[in-house]
This record gives C-alpha cells, structure tokens and sequence, in this order.
C-alpha cells in the first residue's frame, strides 16, 4: 500500500531564506505527483503537478523535482516571504482512484 | 469564475442526526471526490465519482454516502453509523479520473459535534 511521507513536519525560517521540503512515497509506481498549499482552515491550492515522465517542474519561486525509482520529491522555495507560511502537502496518484496524500509540512516565515 | 464551492463552512450535529454536506462545481469536470482531513492528518478518501451516476468507495466510506445526480453536484451524507464525524470535510473535482489532470479543491466544511 502507498505511503507518502512528509519532512519535516514544521520549519521556521527568517525571511529571505531559500528552503526545501522533502517527500518521499514508498510504491514508485505513480502517474503524477502534485504539492498543494492550504492556509489554516482553507481548502487546497495546487501549486505544481509533475507527471510521472517529468523530472521538475517550477512556477515563479516554486521549483518541484521528482525522482520516480527513488521515490522522492522536493518542493524549493526561493526567496522565502512571510506570505509563503502556510502547510505544504505533497500528494501521488496511482492507477485507480484518487490522491494519496502526506501529512504535510508546516511552515512558518518570520519577517 | 469558475470554481468549487463548498457548504456551509461550519456545521454541527447532534447525536444520532444525518447531515449533509453540499458541493458545486461549474468547471464542467466529470470527475469529484471527498476527502476527510483530521488534525496534523493528511487527507483520506471517502467516496469519488467519475461521472453522473456512479460513484466508488474510498478508503473511509463507512458510516457515509453519496449521490451524484447532477455533473455539478456531489453531496456528501454523513450518517449516524459515522461515530466520529468531527473532521474538515474537502471536495474536490478534476476533468477526468486520468493521469494528467490536477485536482481543484473547494474551501472546505467543518464538522463537529454538539
């Protein structure tokens, strides 16, 4: 059965810092892989969707890579602002049904 | 704007009650799901559906059900059978079920017990 698992579960950093949040699932037969933001009590906000055949993908700040036999991904975040604090969640998708989701890591950017 | 739209955003039930939560989307997509998300928990899979009239079961589809009679809409019904329902409760939808299309979420309702 598919794991994904999220580290570190927080970070704290000071404004300015570049930073990188790590996930790593256990079954590399996935399809996509897709990192989310969710501000507390809000729903999902995708950031980037890395096919399977993809080995990064980046939007502005945000650069995720994936590395599909060794089960691992990362989402780099350059320049980190106070307004990137938020919880990051990595998610796969397999043949079948839905997401499978880390518990995702909270981040916190002091200015 | 195209979107999902999720409510209410707060909701309460009292014991031995059924509540159901709404979901609209006006993205023309076939495919919605729910999610249930706990405290420092990522998110599990309860129901989806991949088009009008028919849904699957997820990994946590025991003490709820669903219907999906319009492509727009996915309400979830949290029964009584459901002994602990306090959670955040997502809907999302995506064009299809496939390989190549990310899911959009809505805001979210929040369930708990009276």
């Amino acid at each position: 059965k598919q794991e994904v698992t999220q580290i570190p579960a927080a970070l704290s950093v000071p404004e300015g810092e570049n930073l990188v949040l790590n996930c790593s699932f256990t079954d590399s037969a996935i399809y996509n892989l897709q990192w989310f933001r969710q501000d507390p009590g809000k729903g999902l906000t995708s950031l980037l969707l890395i096919q399977s055949s993809q080995r990064e993908q980046t939007s502005g700040r945000l650069n995720a890579s994936l590395d599909k036999s060794s089960g691992r991904s990362t989402l780099y975040i350059a320049a980190s602002q106070p307004g990137d604090s938020a919880t990051y969640l990595c998610a796969v998708f397999q043949a079948g049904t839905a997401l499978i989701f880390g518990k995702g890591t909270t981040l916190s950017v002091s200015s | 704007d195209g979107g999902i739209t999720q409510s209410p955003k707060y909701l309460f039930r009292k014991e031995g009650q059924n509540v159901t939560l709404s979901c609209e989307q006006n993205l023309n997509h076939d495919a919605m799901y729910w999610y249930r998300q706990d405290p420092g928990q990522g998110l599990r899979l309860i129901y989806y559906s991949q088009i009008v009239n028919d849904f699957q079961k997820g990994d946590i589809a025991e003490g709820y059900s669903v219907s999906r009679e319009k492509k727009e809409s996915f309400p979830l019904t949290v029964t009584s059978a459901q002994k602990n329902p306090t959670a955040f409760y997502l809907c999302a939808s995506s064009i299809r079920v496939g390989t190549d299309q990310p899911q959009h979420f809505g805001d979210g309702t929040r369930l708990s017990i009276l």
